[in-house]
């Protein structure tokens, strides 16, 4: 039973057309992660929300945004894509809680034309 | 500031032979460790983690890590390598709030007959 679901999971779009990644969870879980992973890289934390708190990375672009509706979903908005942007975006949930395990969705690679 | 790394960034092993990928983590107060599993074009899965108590923790597919704070690593190993084990391998540690996690770099692992 899938847990943590992202759609679609491939996105092409063209450069500077805004485009939005969408995550939702079934684990009722308090915290929602967006990573970005480019090729043969770690996952890259962009921000994360703790209910409707939201946490940017220090080193996150303005560039991304994100939005969390509700308990169980979250998008991730890229206003203006550039090529540098094509990557792998992963969505994760976790309680929240150290030591708890962060469970993953499949992730939506983005092309960007 | 935690980090991650993680020594070799390609292992190579024949199927049926000894898997050993190599983390080692930096961290001012006791840390809670992960390895994740990631196959191509997939989110990352748990293979397991060290939280508090036994040192040597066992995962899914028979995967186990020993936590050594002496060494301050945190190695995976599988006795007996299968080619379904082909895939990229992430070391990672809890950081702060909100379980937000520092992955290392990653360790490709290709099995070979």
């Amino acid at each position: 039973d899938a847990m943590v679901i992202q759609n679609p999971r491939y996105q092409v779009t063209q450069f500077g057309k805004p485009v939005t990644l969408s995550c939702s969870q079934t684990l009722n879980h308090n915290v929602m992660y967006w990573y970005q992973q480019k090729s043969s890289q770690a996952p890259k934390l962009l921000f994360h929300y703790y209910d409707k708190d939201f946490n940017n990375e220090a080193d996150t672009p303005d560039n991304f945004q994100s939005r969390r509706p509700n308990t169980s979903f979250c998008f991730l908005d890229i206003r203006s894509p550039g090529l540098g942007d094509a990557a792998m975006y992963l969505c994760a949930t976790s309680t929240g809680q150290g030591g708890e395990t962060q469970y993953f969705g499949p992730g939506t690679r983005l092309l960007v034309l | 500031a935690q980090s991650v790394t993680q020594l070799g960034s390609h292992v190579s092993v024949s199927e049926g032979a000894l898997v050993l990928l190599r983390c080692n983590y930096s961290s001012s107060v006791p840390p809670y460790l992960f390895w994740y599993v990631q196959y191509p074009n997939q989110g990352l899965q748990l293979l397991l983690k060290y939280t508090t108590g036994a040192t040597l923790v066992k995962g899914i597919n028979g995967f186990e890590a020993e936590f050594k704070k002496s060494e301050t690593s945190f190695h995976l190993t599988k006795p007996s390598a299968h080619m379904s084990d082909a895939a990229e391998y992430f070391c990672a540690v809890s950081e702060g709030g909100y379980n937000k996690l520092i992955f290392g770099a990653g360790t490709r692992l290709a099995v070979h007959p």
